[in-house]
């Protein structure tokens, strides 16, 4: 099956600090990435949708200045925490799709501890 | 009202023995559903898409109710392997994930 790597698996920053997340589809281009959030407990709650080449789509609530998205390639997303707090602490997860298939595919999550 | 709900758990069953849980949704316009499948601090893997008609795979048997809004997911034949965070998640136009029911597999 099609492969998404994410980087870092996991990172440690101090609030204020930015962090960028790379998400990348091995094998298989992605005109579509999705990055989610998840809290302990809770369930993944999609951030964003972006397309190739595109702005992306923010969901209801979540800042576009504060989780910036870029999608410059087929293969290549990446999100960054900007000026991070440690209520922006959590498991950020991307996934991927296909050209014309439905399935997303998940990357490996990056989990996000901000002191 | 959360668009995916779900019972967390946990459920604890010896191995061998049947579990069943489900959920409810709230979009009545959702078009796919599916079971995901999470293991601790892992990213969720797709267990199963859910049919009107109710699908099976292996072990696994999920139904779908689309009058009364709800999904199920039973496991029959436990394995300390099946031992997992199980996500409900149904879809319009993007994927609404449940916050998931423990199950955990005892020897």
């Amino acid at each position: 099956g099609a492969v998404v790597s994410q980087h870092p698996s996991w990172v440690i920053c101090k609030s204020g600090t930015s962090v960028k997340i790379e998400c990348r589809s091995l094998d298989f281009q992605a005109t579509t990435m999705f990055w989610y959030r998840q809290f302990p407990k809770q369930s993944l709650m999609l951030m964003a949708t972006s397309n190739e080449g595109s702005k992306a789509t923010y969901e209801q609530g979540v800042e576009k200045d504060k989780f910036l998205i870029n999608h410059a390639s087929l293969t290549l997303s990446t999100l960054t925490v900007t000026s991070a707090h440690p209520e922006d602490s959590s498991f950020y997860i991307c996934s991927a799709t296909e050209p014309g298939a439905y399935e997303q595919y998940f990357g490996p999550g990056t989990r996000l501890t901000v002191t | 009202r959360k668009e995916v709900e779900q019972d967390p758990g946990p459920f604890n069953v010896p191995e061998g023995a049947t579990v069943a849980f489900n959920c409810t949704y709230s979009n009545s316009a959702s078009q796919s559903f599916f079971w995901y499948r999470q293991d601790c601090r892992k990213e969720p893997k797709l267990l199963m898409s859910v049919y009107s008609s109710g699908n099976e795979d292996g072990r696994f048997t999920a139904q779908l109710n689309r009058a009364s809004q709800y999904i199920s997911l039973l496991i029959r034949d436990s394995k300390l392997s099946d031992s997992a965070t199980y996500l409900c998640v149904v879809k319009e136009y993007k994927l609404s994930f449940g916050a998931g029911t423990t199950v955990t597999v005892r020897a």
